[in-house]
């Protein structure tokens, strides 16, 4: 079954610093993706990344970058420069291909969070 | 563009009462999933409805139920509420399903306390 880790349950920055959060998978399908989301005091998951399991290529969007490693499992996601608004809940997603078969491909597993507080 | 949209906000109840939560998705999206959000099970997946009929159903009791309506506007139902049902509800709306890996927008949730 599939399963996602992510052991960092809480990570407290000074801002500036570089901050990684991990995230381990587990599957058992060779066709999946990966998200990223995160979550704010407000409640709302807010869409980071996504990739997909054939695509192994590093991804930067200004501060945030994401490492996708197929033999480890984990997709890892390092912020750049911290900063205070960086403070939130962020969880890593999965999405397998056999979730297709019943028609519905939209379930998402969700790691358990990591808290980043980023202080000044 | 409005996002997704999640009524009520907040809810009150008490044990044994059901309840009806509401979501309206992105306008154009016909794909609705439903999240669980708890501190000791953190966010569970609870179905997902696309053209009004459901597609995938996570591990939870008859308790819980949906339903799509022809707009994709869906809602979910629990039944004789107990304390553990206490949680933030989230919906998620997408263009697509069939296939993985859909950009899927959230609301804000609704959170229930059952007291």
């Amino acid at each position: 079954a599939q399963k996602v880790t992510q052991a960092q349950t809480e990570i407290s920055v000074v801002e500036k610093e570089d901050v990684t959060l991990d995230c381990v998978y587990e599957t058992r399908d060779t066709t999946y993706y990966l998200f990223w989301y995160k979550q704010p005091p407000s409640g709302e998951l807010v869409f980071l990344i996504r990739r997909n399991s054939f695509d192994e290529q590093n991804e930067i969007s200004g501060r945030y970058s994401w490492n996708f490693q197929k033999s480890t499992s984990s997709f890892n996601f390092t912020i750049t420069a911290s900063q205070v608004v960086d403070s939130a809940v962020y969880f890593c997603a999965l999405s397998e291909a056999e979730e297709w078969v019943t028609g519905g491909g939209n379930k998402l597993t969700f790691g358990t969070g990591t808290q980043l507080k980023v202080e000044l | 563009k409005a996002g997704v949209t999640q009524t009520p906000r907040y809810l009150i109840k008490t044990r044994g009462q059901q309840v009806t939560l509401s979501c309206s998705p992105i306008s154009g999206h016909r794909s609705v999933s439903w999240y669980q959000q708890t501190p000791g099970q953190g966010l569970q997946f609870l179905f997902e409805y696309f053209s009004e009929t459901q597609r995938n159903k996570g591990n939870f009791p008859g308790r819980f139920s949906g339903r799509q309506f022809s707009n994709s506007r869906s809602e979910m139902n629990v039944s004789t509420l107990e304390l553990g049902d206490s949680a933030l509800y989230l919906c998620a709306s997408s263009q697509m399903t069939g296939t993985s890996g859909n950009e899927q927008f959230f609301g804000p949730g609704t959170r229930l306390t059952v007291l």
